[in-house]
């Protein structure tokens, strides 16, 4: 797992709270990814990133919002979020050129 | 929307007994991946089979691919109270690099000592 970092790895927010979500990976990888993972439904890609430049974004609410500043950052930048956005949020990263993606350890986020 | 849906959605097995977990999706890929999740942590990537292969091997790992019936499956042999957690497998539909990967709901297995 230190291959990919998240932090925080527990946020509690209510739903006026803006926060953010950082991933940091030490692979040398330049595509990062986030996804979400709900209770009982299957993991749900959010957003790619390949050489820092967004090239997939699933249809997800504004309120959630990516930055790649660099091929070993990204960032997931939350604002008025609603309980059901509460879930593990889980951060990716692989090299352009394989398939195999390695996760972090997750963030849980609880909006109350 | 959902690609891979794993079968069964649980398992309870005895140490040393052989697991198998089914995985079935529904449109062409690429290649096909397995990962592993313990409660509630990241994923850890456990085999790869490409849609040109049918059988691989991976130490205890064993999984197989039918094309023609768009499934695959995973055998852990010899399993250990360490491979309990959920198994998830994830198609990439084109085989390129930076794709996202579309998962199933996974199986949670559990391995009674």
């Amino acid at each position: 797992e230190t291959g990919v970092t998240q932090t925080p790895r527990h946020l509690v927010m209510g739903m006026t709270n803006k926060k953010s979500l950082k991933c940091e990976q030490h692979l040398g990888h330049n595509a990062m990814y986030w996804y979400k993972q709900s209770a009982k439904k299957p993991l749900e890609l959010m957003f790619v990133y390949s050489l820092e430049e967004r090239v997939e974004n699933n249809s997800v609410p504004s309120r959630f919002s990516p930055e790649c500043p660099n091929s070993s950052h990204l960032f997931l930048h939350l604002h008025t979020l609603q309980p059901e956005d509460s879930a593990l949020y889980l951060c990716a990263s692989s090299h352009t050129s394989s398939e195999t993606q390695y996760f972090g350890p997750g963030t849980r986020l609880l909006v109350l | 929307s959902q690609q891979g849906e794993e079968d069964p959605q649980a398992l309870s097995i005895q140490e040393g007994e052989n697991a198998t977990m089914n995985c079935s999706y529904k449109t062409s890929i690429n290649n096909l991946q397995w990962y592993r999740q313990n409660s509630g942590r990241g994923l850890v990537h456990l085999i790869l089979i490409r849609s040109n292969e049918r059988e691989k091997h991976s130490g205890r790992l064993r999984v197989t691919l039918d094309t023609s019936k768009k499934s695959s499956s995973l055998l852990i042999t010899a399993s250990r109270a360490a491979d309990t957690a959920s198994y998830f497998c994830a198609t990439n539909d084109s085989g390129g690099g930076a794709d996202g990967l579309t998962f199933g709901k996974g199986t949670h297995l559990i391995i009674q000592p």
